[in-house]
C-alpha cells in the first residue's frame, strides 16, 4: 500500500531563505507526483507536476525533483517571501486516474 | 469563472444529526471527486461520480455516508447520524472528462465540526 510521508511537518524561516521541502513514498511504481500549495481557507492550487519518467520541473522560484528508485521528492524554493506562507502538499498518481495519495504536508512560515 | 464552489463552508453539527455538504464543479466540468482531510492528515480520495452516476465509492466508509450528483443541481455528499471522528475538512474536485488527476480543480472545502 503506497504511503506518502512529508517532512518536516513544520518550517519556518527567514524572508529571503533558500528552503527545501521533502516527500517520501513507499512504492516507486508511480505514475507522476504533484506538489500543491493549500491556503487557510481556500483550496488546494497545483505548483508542479513531475510525470515518473521526469527528474525535475521548474516554475519561477519552485523546483522540484524526482527520484522514483529511492522514493523521494524535493520542492525547492528559492529567495522565499511571506507570501510563500502555506501548507506544501505531495501527492503521488500511481495509475494515471483520479485518485491521490496525499502527504500530510508541511507547515511553512516566512518571516518578514 | 467562479471555479468549484462548495458550502457551507463551516458546519457543525451535535453527535447523531445530519450533514449535507454540496458542491457545484467548474463550468464544463461534469466529473466529481470528494476527498476527505483528517486533522494533521493528507487527503484521502472519497467517491468520484458523473452525472446520476456514481462512477468509485471505494474510498467511501461503507456506513453513514453517500454521495449523490444528480442531472440538476451540486453534487452532494450526506453524512448521516454524524460522530466525532467525522471531524474534518471535505474537498470537492472536478475535472471536464476523465482525463485524469493532473487537471483536478479543488475547491476550498467545506469543514464540518461534530460536537
Amino acid at each position: 500500500k503506497q504511503e506518502v510521508t512529508q517532512i518536516p511537518a513544520a518550517l519556518s524561516v527567514p524572508e529571503g531563505e533558500n528552503l527545501v521541502l521533502n516527500c517520501s513514498f513507499t512504492d516507486s511504481a508511480i505514475y507522476n507526483l504533484q506538489w500543491f500549495r493549500q491556503d487557510p481557507g481556500k483550496g488546494l492550487t497545483s505548483l508542479l507536476l513531475i510525470q515518473s519518467s521526469q527528474r525535475e520541473q521548474t516554475s519561477g522560484r519552485l523546483n522540484a525533483s524526482l527520484d522514483k528508485s529511492s522514493g523521494r521528492s524535493t520542492l525547492y524554493i528559492a529567495a522565499s517571501q511571506p507570501g510563500d506562507s502555506a501548507t506544501y502538499l505531495c501527492a503521488v498518481n500511481e495509475d494515471s486516474s483520479y485518485k491521490l495519495i496525499f502527504g500530510s504536508g508541511t507547515r511553512l512560515l516566512v518571516r518578514p | 469563472n467562479a471555479g468549484v464552489m462548495q458550502n457551507p463552508r463551516h458546519l457543525v453539527r451535535r453527535r447523531g444529526q445530519e450533514a449535507r455538504l454540496r458542491c457545484s464543479p467548474m463550468k464544463g466540468h461534469s466529473h466529481v471527486y470528494w476527498y476527505r482531510q483528517l486533522p494533521e492528515e493528507g487527503l484521502k480520495f472519497m467517491v468520484y461520480l458523473q452525472k446520476e452516476n456514481i462512477i468509485d465509492e471505494s474510498g467511501m466508509p461503507k456506513e453513514r455516508f453517500s454521495a449523490e450528483f444528480p442531472k440538476e443541481g451540486p453534487s452532494i455528499l450526506r453524512i448521516q447520524q454524524v460522530v466525532r471522528g467525522d471531524s474534518a475538512a471535505y474537498f470537492c474536485a472536478s475535472s471536464p472528462d476523465f482525463s485524469g488527476a493532473n487537471v483536478l480543480t479543488f475547491g476550498a472545502g467545506s469543514r464540518l465540526t461534530v460536537l
